[in-house]
């Protein structure tokens, strides 16, 4: 199985300040065509998780440009330019490529 | 509007079945494979199954292969989980999502499976 391993695992961050969470991949997660295959979400207390970066670097629809994503084959990173209140909850990084699909452990932001 | 909603979950002793059902709208259901995903209290996002389009084939984790079925039923924008030989460890939410570009992109509310006597 492919193991994804992020880190920190807890984020105090200051509102205002940028913050970043690293993803690693026990395996590449770039496909033959080009596209590293590397998703991130938001988990929200007491929400489902939503989508914010999907393929490694692109945005999902309605996801506030403050959120990006980078990185290739084992190694991503997802930054936030400028912590907001809103940003809250842990933060998921997860892989398709192979099967089973799996996820990271979580990263919980606190403000 | 894609929505995504969860059906079915409740208690069930140790050794039961429950059946989750999801009811998918907004999209052409059939286009799409689906997944389960779950999450154990205060735990992280565990998958458990997807489905093809026209079901011809389905994968699972380890943990549940022989015990969990996945289904769907197109004309009725469906997709189910039949659980059976519940334990502890399958307490969890369980979603159902949609997969787009390499990811999950919709998800539906959760519906909570407690196994326990």
């Amino acid at each position: 199985d492919v193991v994804l391993t992020q880190s920190p695992l807890s984020l105090p961050v200051t509102p205002g300040e940028p913050a970043s969470i690293s993803c690693r991949s026990s395996q590449s997660l770039l496909h033959s065509n080009g596209y590293n295959y590397l998703a991130w979400y938001l988990q929200k207390p007491g929400q489902s998780p939503q989508l914010l970066i999907y393929l490694g670097s692109n945005r999902a629809s309605g996801v506030p440009d403050r959120f990006s994503g980078s990185g290739s084959r084992t190694d991503f990173i997802l930054k936030i330019s400028r912590v907001e209140a809103e940003d809250v909850g842990v933060y998921y990084c997860m892989q398709p490529l192979q099967i089973p699909v799996t996820f990271g452990q979580g990263t919980r932001l606190d403000i | 509007e894609v929505r995504l909603v969860e059906s079915g979950g409740g208690l069930v002793q140790p050794g039961g079945s429950l059946r989750l059902s999801c009811a998918a709208s907004g999209f052409t259901f059939g286009n799409y494979w689906m997944n389960w995903v779950r999450q154990a209290p205060g735990k992280g996002l565990e998958w458990v199954a997807q489905i093809k389009e026209d079901g011809s084939e389905k994968n699972y984790v380890d943990s549940v292969k022989g015990r969990f079925t996945i289904s769907r039923d197109n004309a009725k924008n469906s997709v189910f989980l039949q659980m059976n030989s519940l334990r502890a460890e399958d307490t969890a939410v369980y979603y159902c999502t949609r997969p787009s570009s390499g990811a999950f992109d919709y998800w539906g509310q959760g519906s909570l499976v407690t196994v326990s006597s």
